[in-house]
């Protein structure tokens, strides 16, 4: 079974300052990883996915993810936060060996930026 | 483009009542999806249909019934309220080709069961 852990229940980070929002995952395939980003009282956006190909995959608003196979990691980054970048985010998986089945979400992240 | 629609956005509920949590999607999608919410749980998934005329449970399925109307429409159905029932629920669709889908999802329903 695949599974996704989102360590860090909480995330503050200053305005301008990189930001980095913690992912990592259990599958028995190969990976199929993706970012949400859930504004208040709103559903779930897609920012970006990993299927293969280069471990640094750019996504919207300026994020992107890096994939680490040995680590079995999917971080979340940016390089310099937005007020308007505080917002709850959502790494789910998915195993490519399982056909399509639905994305297995983890726990969440609340990133806050200071200005 | 409406993208995944969900009615109603708001519900209040007495114990024991029914109702049923509306879904639909105009971009041809194959397979659509009901997660609840709850804090510190994430999305846990409910109910899914993998192509019209199919359904199948998801992690917790418990409660609910499930409706897969046409290609467009997904509903779900509570037989009898239970204040663990009460979430913010969430209905996605994805092409439903391969297994690099996108899943997407609709606005949400928040409901309280009192």
């Amino acid at each position: 079974a695949q599974s996704v852990a989102q360590p860090e229940d909480q995330v503050n980070v200053a305005e301008g300052n990189p930001l980095t929002v913690k992912c990592t995952y259990s599958v028995s395939g190969n990976p199929y990883l993706f970012w949400y980003v859930q504004y208040p009282n709103r559903g779930l956006q897609f920012l970006l996915k990993y299927i293969t190909g280069d471990n640094l995959v750019k996504g919207s608003y300026g994020f992107e993810a890096e994939f680490n196979k040995s680590q079995t990691s999917f971080h979340l980054k940016k390089p310099s936060a937005l007020v308007s970048d505080s917002a709850l985010y959502f790494c789910a998986v998915r195993d490519g060996n399982s056909g399509n089945t639905p994305l297995v979400f983890g726990k969440g992240t609340r990133l806050s930026v200071i200005a | 483009n409406a993208g995944v629609t969900q009615t109603p956005k708001f519900q209040v509920l007495k114990t024991g009542q029914s109702m049923t949590l509306q879904c639909a999607q105009d971009m041809n999608h194959n397979s659509m999806y009901w997660y609840r919410q709850d804090p510190g749980m994430g999305l846990r998934l409910i109910y899914y249909s993998a192509s019209e005329g199919t359904t199948d449970k998801g992690e917790v399925p418990n409660g609910y019934n499930v409706s897969r109307l046409n290609k467009r429409e997904f509903s779900l159905r509570l037989e009898s309220a239970a204040p663990s029932q009460t979430s913010v629920y969430f209905c996605a669709s994805s092409t439903g080709t391969g297994n690099t889908d996108t899943q997407y999802f609709g606005p949400g329903t928040r409901l309280t069961v009192l």
